[in-house]
């Protein structure tokens, strides 16, 4: 297996665009995860999918902040709009189920850079 | 708030010495411990990981530790090789509210030097 597949692997974008983090899990997984990796705050869960459901999203900064699962293969990160504080490496995990003390594994990360 | 700390931002030992890398809690709900090794422009991978039911666990060159009464645990790496160089990161998880969450460290960066 390739394991899980993130892209774009760096962007930069200007203040207020919209951006979008893909992330391909690993075949087989049920459990997604998205973070977050900034030198102030570390590594921080945003969301975590478990059958493409959802359950729990309340490490999402703000409402521009969102992200979606529409199949067991795919998922989203979406920024719209955009800000420097945003900038950060977004990292996208999966684990072959719900508990969290499953291990996971982790994509190599999208660099976002919004100037 | 918190929960997780990893005081020393980064540790440097010889090769064949042994590496410590702690970990303090706050949480005492917290009841299993994973650690995670990062290298550069890669993401983390699970490394090793302990129950709070128990205070040791080995593997190969790598031992956690777990004290729960002091809220500590750490990371014995012996003897340290050149490869061992990257960060680690400490990461708790426990049941919140019928949700469980997975609480990072701000890691340690490890250098081991020839």
């Amino acid at each position: 297996d390739a394991g899980v597949i993130q892209s774009p692997r760096h962007e930069v974008t200007e203040m207020g665009q919209e951006v979008t983090l893909r992330c391909k899990p690993i075949s087989g997984h049920n459990s997604l995860f998205w973070y977050r990796q900034t030198m102030m705050r570390g590594l921080e869960l945003l969301i975590y999918f478990n059958n493409n459901v959802p359950i729990d999203d309340s490490g999402m900064p703000e409402d521009r902040f969102s992200a979606k699962m529409p199949n067991a293969s795919f998922s989203t990160l979406k920024i719209q709009p955009s800000e420097p504080r945003d900038s950060a490496v977004y990292f996208c995990a999966s684990s072959p189920t719900g508990d969290l003390a499953d291990t996971q594994y982790f994509g190599p990360g999208t660099r976002l850079t919004v100037l | 708030d918190q929960q997780v700390k990893q005081n020393s931002p980064s540790l440097s030992v010889q090769e064949g010495r042994i590496s410590i890398l702690n970990c303090d809690y706050t949480n005492s709900m917290f009841d299993y411990f994973l650690w995670y090794k990062k290298y550069p422009a890669e993401g983390p991978t699970f490394l090793i990981s302990i129950s709070s039911i128990k205070d040791k666990n080995e593997d190969g060159r790598f031992t956690v530790f777990l004290n729960k009464s002091a809220k500590h645990l750490s990371l014995h790496i012996v003897p340290s090789q050149p490869g061992d160089s990257a960060v680690y990161f400490c990461a708790p998880t426990h049941n919140q509210g019928g949700s469980e969450k997975l609480v990072f460290g701000k890691g340690t960066k490890l250098t081991v030097n020839p």
